[in-house]
């Protein structure tokens, strides 16, 4: 079964620093997508970047990029200038390939972007 | 981009009584939808998986007599809370995976509906 752990409950980090969320995850699987979602306070899921278990190269978008070690099963996501409103929960989450392609989330990180 | 939407947004409702929230795909056509369920502070639960004029699936321990889904067309799927309980307060949220959606493309994300059940 795929298990997705986010170890760090919350964040703390001072306007424009760099911040590493941190993200392991477990799949018996060779094929599989590894996605980061940005929750604000309202609910809804944003969807930021994502990486494929075949991907040489690390994703990025923007301010976001993930730092993929398969071998370590770890997928981290670095947010460069870290802003005031990038305060959120952060959801790691797994996605099989084959099948109904389910995604199975992380416990989440609350990322708290002080000025 | 893709936009899913979910009514209503908000919703309480007398323990006993049935509530039915939509998800609804506004401009693609979605051949599976997926209903989570979120406590407060805690990550998203995948309740059920919903394919357009089938059965759903739905995942180990969530109760199919309380929480019916129905997938009714390529648009549009309904999940209704049965004889509700205030252990059902909790905030349900909607995805769609666009047909011939490749491997790389998120599931979009209705906005969530909040229930209370008093």
């Amino acid at each position: 079964a795929q298990k997705i752990t986010q170890t760090q409950p919350g964040m703390f980090v001072q306007e424009k620093e760099a911040v590493t969320l941190d993200c392991t995850y477990d799949t018996s699987d060779q094929s599989y997508g590894l996605f980061w979602y940005k929750q604000p306070s309202s609910g809804e899921m944003i969807f930021l970047i994502y990486q494929g278990s075949y991907d040489e190269q690390n994703a990025t978008e923007g301010r976001y990029s993930l730092n993929f070690q398969k071998a370590r099963k770890s997928a981290n996501l670095v947010i460069s200038a870290s802003q005031l409103g990038d305060s959120a929960m952060y959801f790691c989450a797994m996605r099989e390939i084959q099948g109904a392609q389910k995604l199975v989330f992380g416990q989440g990180t609350r990322l708290t972007i002080n000025p | 981009g893709a936009v899913v939407s979910q009514h209503p947004s908000w919703v309480i409702c007398k323990s006993g009584t049935s509530v039915k929230i939509e998800c609804r795909s506004l401009d693609f056509q979605a051949t599976t939808m997926f209903w989570y369920r979120q406590f407060p502070k805690q990550s998203l639960m995948l309740m059920a998986t919903s394919n357009e004029g089938s059965k759903a699936t739905y995942e180990q321990g969530v109760e199919k007599d309380k929480f019916l889904i129905n997938h009714a067309s390529l648009t549009l799927s309904t999940l209704t809370v049965t004889s509700a309980h205030p252990e059902d307060s909790s905030f349900y949220i909607c995805s769609a995976s666009p047909l011939l959606a490749g491997v790389q493309e998120t599931q979009y994300f209705g906005p969530g509906t909040r229930l209370l059940v008093l």
